[in-house]
């Protein structure tokens, strides 16, 4: 099976940069995704890390060490649009994706 | 092009009714998966279908859950003899590869 672990909440103010680490185990690992989501919204695509190292996409960046089974979401530049929830995703056999739980990010002035 | 598309948007039923839910994925999409989300919480993954492959189920929760893709497009998630635990937020996404793509998702509420 696959389980994911993140952080149920980060606070940060605007301006600043903010990373969200993700654990995972699996049985099967292809890839970790990120996916944001604003309150009463649908996720959206963030990044995918299939290799390790950094992936940079504007303001977000993600990185994955797939050795310590463990990836992370930076976003720099925060903006109080940022404030959302972000959750990190393992992608195993057949593009079948497991969610952690979700990490709630709240920008403040 | 247009994205993925669910009706309806907001669902109240009794308990014990029968509910099915509609997602029309984008053109092209072979792939779709219907997921759960109950408030606060993180995506539940129900079912994929892949192309004409049988479709995983490993995710549905009881055997009063069923889908079934028609035509490798349109998705109907059937939930018989409706429970309050239940309601939640059943989400549609569709998939060319690696990215999924999610539509608006259908609020269930069961009362």
């Amino acid at each position: 099976g696959q389980s994911l672990e993140q952080p149920s909440e980060v606070t940060a103010v605007e301006g600043a940069i903010v990373q969200i680490n993700c654990t995972y185990q699996t049985s099967g690992f292809y890839g970790l995704s990120w996916y944001q989501q604003h309150d009463g919204g649908a996720p959206t695509f963030l990044s995918y890390n299939a290799l390790d190292g950094l992936e940079e996409t504007g303001r977000f960046s993600s990185f994955l060490s797939r050795s310590d089974s463990y990836g992370y979401l930076l976003l720099q530049e925060l903006q109080m649009k940022d404030s959302a929830s972000y959750f990190c995703a393992v992608k195993g056999g057949g593009n079948k994706l497991t969610f952690g739980t979700g990490t709630q990010l709240k920008v403040e002035l | 092009g247009a994205g993925v598309s669910q009706s309806p948007s907001n669902k109240v039923t009794e308990k014990g009714k029968d509910v099915e839910l509609r997602c029309d994925p984008i053109s092209g999409h072979t792939a779709l998966y219907w997921y759960r989300q109950s408030l606060g919480q993180g995506l539940e993954f129900l079912i994929y279908f892949q192309g004409n492959s049988a479709p995983d189920k490993s995710g549905l929760p009881s055997d009063r859950f069923s889908a079934e893709r028609t035509g490798g497009s349109v998705s109907t998630l059937t939930i018989q003899r409706t429970q309050q635990e239940d309601s939640a937020v059943y989400l549609c996404a569709s998939s060319p590869g690696d990215t999924q793509y999610f539509g608006p998702g259908t609020r269930l509420t069961v009362l």
